[in-house]
Order: C-alpha cells, then structure tokens, then sequence
C-alpha cells in the first residue's frame, strides 16, 4: 500500500509567481486535505476535495485553488505569490464514505519558499 | 470558533524522565481529539486519538484521556527515549466536519 506522496519536495519561488504543488492520495482514499504549515505554527487549513469538487474552505484567499483528478489525486494552486506564503504546505488523504469522515494520513509536505 | 492551545516548548527531558505536554480545547458540543507526532523532515503521524468525554487513547507509551469537565487532553508518557524527540501537534475536529484544527506544537528534545 503506497502513502501519500507529494511534490516537489522544495521549491523556490519569487513574489508575484504562481505555483502549483502536488499529491497523490494513499490507495483506497477518495478525498484529500491540504493545510499550510508556517514556521514554528501548527497547521492551517486550506481546502478539501471530495469527488473532484472542493468540499469545505479555511480562511484562504481565492489565490489559493486546488483541483482533484478521477484517480484522487489533487493539485493545489496559489497564485501572485507573496512573502507570507513561504511555508510547507501538507496534503493529507482519508476515505470518506457517505457522512463519515475518518483518519487523515499526511504526505511529508512540500517546502515552499517565496523571495 | 474551535481552537486548541498547547504549552510552549522546547521541553527538554533526560532520558527515561515523566513527560507531560498540556493541551486544552475551546469548540462547542463533543469534537474528536488528536494527537500528531512531526519527526524533522517528515511529514505528520497520528499519535493516538480519542472520540469522546473519558476516551483514554494511547499508543507507543504515550497516552491522553478527554476530559470534557476541563476542557483538556494532554499527553503523557512515563519514561521517554531519544527517539520521541520530535514536535507533537494536539488537534480537534468536530464530528462530521471535515478540517483538522492544530495548536501550535511543542518539541520535545530528549538528551541521553
């Protein structure tokens, strides 16, 4: 059984760019959660995605876009990147089935840094 | 809104010492409780959990109880090792909702 994968694992960007960051859900999963992880802070949340469809926001600007393919896997998309963004930004993925919402398992994050 | 407060680290320990790391919560009716494990350069682990009021999760010696009266889970292990050096996330999610809300994390340095 494959975990959760993403990528790249860092990358480097400069203010005002776009960016898009990948991940591919654990086998048997159908929804994936990205959080990003500022410095020394837990978690935030961004967004999930249930059936290829956004299923609940943090508090995100739209900048802030993600997509999920008919195998699961999801891309996150910031755009006109600012100093703040700078972060590593977390994917997780669970099985969702009808109400229930169960473990999320985590990627080992992608470390992206804003000039 | 819902949000969880930790104890701010570092906490250095000796080997083998009682380690307590604090968390309390603020949401409304009966949210699930989680600890997470980060080890550098990884990505998050799930520690143990607990579901509801008087739950004890526990798992690789750690353990937690839900005390719903204070509004607490804090997390606990008798005799650490090097190897639990690591920064360790308290989270809640309410029950059917879907987001994880974290603190903000406490590293645990333990020195042999």
């Amino acid at each position: 059984e494959t975990g959760v994968t993403q990528s790249p694992t860092h990358l480097i960007k400069t203010r005002g760019q776009q960016v898009t960051l990948r991940c591919s859900s654990q086998s048997g999963h159908n929804t994936v959660s990205w959080y990003q992880q500022a410095l020394g802070q837990g978690p935030q949340f961004i967004f999930q995605y249930y059936r290829e469809e956004e299923n609940g926001r943090g508090n995100f600007p739209p900048r802030f876009s993600g997509l999920q393919f008919p195998n699961y896997s999801s891309e996150l998309n910031v755009n006109a990147l600012e100093l703040d963004d700078s972060a590593l930004y977390l994917c997780a993925s669970s099985l969702r089935l009808g109400g229930d919402y169960n473990e999320q398992f985590f990627g080992p994050g992608t470390r992206l840094t804003v000039l | 809104g819902n949000s969880v407060t930790q104890m701010e680290g570092p906490v250095t320990l000796s080997e083998e010492a009682f380690l307590t790391i604090n968390c309390t919560y603020t949401a409304t009716g009966y949210p699930s409780l989680f600890w997470y494990v980060q080890y550098p350069g990884e990505g998050l682990q799930l520690l143990l959990k607990a579901t509801k009021a008087d739950d004890k999760g526990s798992n690789k010696g750690f353990e937690a109880t839900y005390r719903k009266e204070t509004t607490s889970f804090h997390l606990e292990k008798g005799s650490v090792q090097v190897s639990d050096s690591a920064v360790y996330f308290c989270a809640l999610s309410k029950t059917g909702r879907r987001a994880l809300t974290f603190g903000s994390g406490t590293r645990l340095q333990v020195q042999p």
